[in-house]
């Protein structure tokens, strides 16, 4: 069971490229969620998904789309990469009802010179 | 808006020592509150606490909430090098989804 799988690990961007960050479970999970992670500010969520279809903005959303087409995949794009999106991302899901514990994926390490 | 504050940001001890990290939190309709525990990569689900003044246990781990004051404790007695790691509290409201909101974690460094 791979649970969450985030690609890449690794990404080097310049200023204003774009790309997109790659997430999927196979946990038939409804709810997914992308969250970045600086130093000394926690887990911080950008945007989030309760199902196919359905997707919100979370704390942090500028400079960044999603879009959920089927239950296993979450992508996050980064319109056009600015040196404040330097972080690591992670995507996270977890079972419909509200209470469960999100399942994290890996992470992505970004850096936009 | 949500609110999490992790105390203390880090912490040095050596093996064996006993350590307790605090959280504190405002969360509109407060619905639970949940642990986790960061090594290199993704972090890790240690406990969920929905009730007061019921502890979690987990080996030397332990953890308690109190709703009155709005906070948490989490414990780690007889501390390990693998112990190491930054603990991250997060807790749901019961707005948007239940969505989470992280305090900033606090870092473990347990010295042999």
């Amino acid at each position: 069971n791979a649970g969450v799988t985030q690609t890449p690990k690794f990404q080097v961007l310049k200023t204003g490229q774009s790309m997109t960050l790659q997430c999927a479970q196979d946990m038939n999970h409804e709810y997914m969620s992308w969250y970045r992670q600086d130093p000394g500010m926690g887990l911080r969520l950008i945007h989030y998904s309760v199902g196919a279809g359905i997707t919100d903005q979370g704390e942090v959303p500028n400079g960044y789309n999603v879009s959920r087409s089927t239950t296993e995949d979450f992508p996050l794009r980064l319109l056009s990469a600015a040196p404040s999106q330097t972080s690591v991302y992670f995507c996270a899901s977890r079972a419909g009802g509200g209470n469960s514990p999100l399942h994290f994926g890996n992470g992505t390490r970004l850096t936009v010179t | 808006e949500d609110k999490v504050v992790q105390s203390p940001l880090s912490l040095v001890v050596h093996e064996g020592d006993t350590v307790t990290l605090n959280c504190s939190y405002e969360v509109t309709n407060f619905r639970s509150l949940l642990w986790y525990k960061q090594e290199k990569k993704a972090p890790t689900f240690l406990f969920m606490l929905t009730s007061s003044g019921i502890e979690k246990k987990s080996g030397r781990l332990s953890s308690i909430l109190d709703k009155k004051e709005l906070f948490s404790i989490l414990n780690i007695t007889a501390t390990q090098t693998g112990d190491s790691a930054i603990y991250l509290c997060a807790v749901r409201g019961g707005t948007s989804y239940g969505k989470l909101t992280f305090g900033q974690g606090t870092i473990l460094t347990v010295h042999p």
